[in-house]
């Protein structure tokens, strides 16, 4: 049973535009949600995270909203540069020792 | 200076033979991890270890087989390859929040 789901699978962004991708959890457990960022070849780095004591955070072009009473929490990214182009994946531990990660979004941002 | 690093960066062995593959990371860290990413890019943890000593321990087959010497060494050593063995293989580090991610073994079971 997948502990944390993601949407979509792919996405398509033209450069300048908004790429929006969501997660949701079921286990009311969970006090950390990270979002990794995977280029190819590489191994995921840490991109932005959130508690969930606040329903936004933002850092440069990218932010995080939570929203804590439906278990969902996104990633936007503003200003989509084709150098954002990687898979992204969302996450979500407790007690920071155990991280259950998304199916992961490819995102590509076209020129 | 690689914070996590991981060797080999690529294996390609045959069905049924043994392959290790080595970790360290110099972050001073007191947990690691071996996550296994397979070709749908899906991201599933193996192993923790805390300080030498194992936390975590998923439904991994036995033939699997971590082994901690130190705090900044976590190994992983596999018997009886199997096709569906072939993945990426990823060690991690963490101190009470960010993984820190190696870059990855690719193994190819043929």
């Amino acid at each position: 049973q997948q502990q944390v789901k993601q949407s979509p699978q792919s996405l398509i962004v033209q450069k300048g535009g908004i790429s929006i991708i969501n997660c949701a959890y079921e286990n009311t457990a969970f006090d950390y949600f990270p979002w990794y960022q995977q280029f190819p070849g590489k191994g995921p780095a840490l991109l932005i995270a959130i508690r969930p004591d606040v329903s936004e955070k933002k850092e440069g072009r990218f932010t995080i909203s939570f929203n804590k009473s439906a278990k969902q929490f996104s990633l936007h990214i503003m200003d989509s540069q084709p150098g954002d182009s990687a898979t992204y994946f969302c996450a979500a531990s407790y007690d920071f020792n155990k991280f259950y990660f998304g199916s992961g979004t490819k995102l590509n941002v076209k020129p | 200076d690689t914070a996590v690093s991981q060797t080999p960066k690529y294996l390609v062995t045959q069905m049924g033979n043994d392959k290790s593959i080595k970790c360290e990371q110099n972050l001073g860290h007191d947990t690691m991890y071996w996550y296994k990413q397979d070709s749908k890019k899906f991201l599933k943890i193996m192993f923790s270890y805390n300080n030498k000593e194992l936390i975590i321990n998923e439904t991994v087959p036995n033939r699997f087989s971590p082994k901690s010497p130190d705090k900044a060494h976590l190994n992983l050593h596999i018997n009886s390859l199997e096709l569906g063995d072939s993945a990426v293989y990823f060690c991690a580090s963490s101190n009470l929040g960010e993984l820190f991610f190696g870059e990855g073994s690719r193994l190819t079971v043929l």
